[in-house]
């Protein structure tokens, strides 16, 4: 039952800008598109969120799309420390406080 | 370093034997959560507190697991009985009241049942 889509594997050259696909078409009209990475060895870290507007901070942005079905986070400049696996997980801003991780995309920097 | 921590780092263990993690959140952050992880797959909710109250359990959490928050500080997570189906790494992570927004995870401690 998962909620996003996201391809499950993608290169990226370092310096270049890492534009990562993620699929949510069944999303509803409460529910906030939030984005974490996991480098190897370590604990998920929140990068960015929004509901339907673009976002952008010290990170990335996160272009939603009009109709919210799909967006993109944008790594503007990658590194190779931003090697990692990428979530896309949806969520409303409710009582219910988990976070639902699907497989995510494991992005590769390359020199 | 004022993040998340989690004890131990590792743990092996045989099957049948019980073990016991714990989990010092940040600082006057009164949300902590449990997730549990398994190679190739994204971290799966299993518990949450809200300061000591436990608010919501996963259907994974079977009777052999119990999660404990006193005083709504650190938290501690045993499994009972272990299985080599429990291998997997366990996370912890916390959030602050002012926001819901940021999860903060730690490290994980990485379980090995023999």
């Amino acid at each position: 039952d998962a909620k996003t889509t996201q391809p499950p594997s993608m290169d990226c050259a370092e310096g270049r800008a890492a534009n990562l696909p993620c699929n949510h078409s069944t999303i509803s009209g409460n529910e906030y598109v939030y984005w974490y990475r996991q480098i190897h060895s370590q604990g998920p870290q929140y990068i960015i969120h929004g509901l339907k507007n673009n976002e952008t901070n010290e990170m990335a942005s996160l272009i939603i799309t009009e109709d919210r079905k799909s967006s993109t986070l944008i790594l503007p400049h990658a590194t190779l420390r931003d090697t990692a696996v990428y979530y896309c997980i949806v969520r409303a801003h409710s009582n219910d406080y988990k976070l639902s991780f699907g497989a995510g995309t494991t992005v590769t920097v390359r020199a | 370093d004022t993040g998340v921590s989690q004890n131990p780092r590792h743990k092996i263990t045989k099957r049948g034997q019980n073990v016991t993690f714990r989990c010092d959140p940040i600082s006057e952050h009164n949300r902590l959560y449990w997730y549990r992880q398994t190679l190739g797959q994204g971290p799966e909710f299993l518990t949450y507190f809200q300061n000591e109250a436990q608010l919501e359990k996963s259907r994974l959490l079977s009777d052999r697991f119990s999660a404990e928050r006193p005083k709504g500080s650190f938290s501690t997570l045993e499994i009972q009985r272990t299985e080599q189906g429990d291998s997997a790494m366990y996370l912890c992570a916390s959030s602050p009241p002012a926001t819901i927004y940021e999860q903060y995870f730690g490290p994980g401690t990485r379980l090995t049942v023999t």
